[in-house]
């Protein structure tokens, strides 16, 4: 079964450090895509960026790009995303998911990890 | 850059047909997907390819997507299928995400 099991729920003050992973298992973590999501508290979906773990090929939307990092370790299967100064406008819960299609980057998700929630509060 | 828009809410009694609508430039020559999220829950997919169903979902579940306009059809609605809706598609460079339906069955 293929699988995508996020790290927990961090509660955060601006200004500070964050990187919430994202780990699979089921299938070959290098052969596919990994996305990550964000959705604000009481809001739609919105496409960061995906990262291919076989290169660390990495694509980030202009909406995102400079403000996150996203990573992968192939030896234990984990996609990573990073702030290195996070702001209360970070607060959101963040999903990382794959694409259905092996080794292509824009198609569909077929699966979802359970959301990490982010908190940032002075 | 390209957008897509849904209506916000759509209200539907038990065991009539719902019809979401996802409207975006040209958006027949892309393929469209769709999303169901229930509060609490992450995204689940439910049509992809503009009209396929993922195993385990619901035969009630169709889509259509023609000119700039792609629809989600629920058929028989029932109380479970109360959720928000987000259509997706995307390009050589961008994915990109409907503003999301909120789908009331009353």
């Amino acid at each position: 079964e293929v699988q995508l099991v996020q790290s927990g729920a961090e509660v955060k003050k601006p200004g500070e450090s964050l990187k919430i992973s994202c780990k699979s298992s089921g299938y070959n973590f290098t052969s596919y895509w990994i996305g990550w999501v964000r959705q604000m508290p009481g809001k739609g979906l919105e496409w960061m960026g995906i990262i291919y773990p076989g290169d660390s090929d990495t694509r980030y939307s202009p909406s995102f790009q400079g403000q996150v990092t996203m990573s992968a370790d192939k030896s234990i299967n984990t996609a990573y995303l990073q702030w290195s100064s996070l702001k209360a406008s970070d607060a959101a819960i963040y999903y990382c998911a794959r694409p259905a299609i092996a080794a292509a980057a824009y198609n569909w998700f077929d699966t979802w990890g359970q959301g990490t929630l982010v908190t940032v509060s002075s | 850059s390209y957008e897509l828009t849904q209506p916000p809410s759509v209200s539907v009694s038990p065991g009539q047909t719902a019809s979401i609508t996802c409207s975006g430039d040209k958006l027949g020559h892309k393929y469209v997907c769709w999303y169901q999220q229930k509060p609490g829950q992450s995204p689940v997919l439910v049509i992809y390819q503009d009209t396929k169903r993922p195993s385990g979902i619901p035969e009630r579940f169709s889509g259509s997507n023609s000119g700039n306009t792609a629809t989600l059809t629920i058929s028989g609605t029932q109380a479970m299928d109360e959720a928000d809706y987000y259509c997706q598609a995307w390009d050589s460079t961008t994915y990109v995400f409907g503003t999301g339906t909120k789908v009331t069955v009353l």
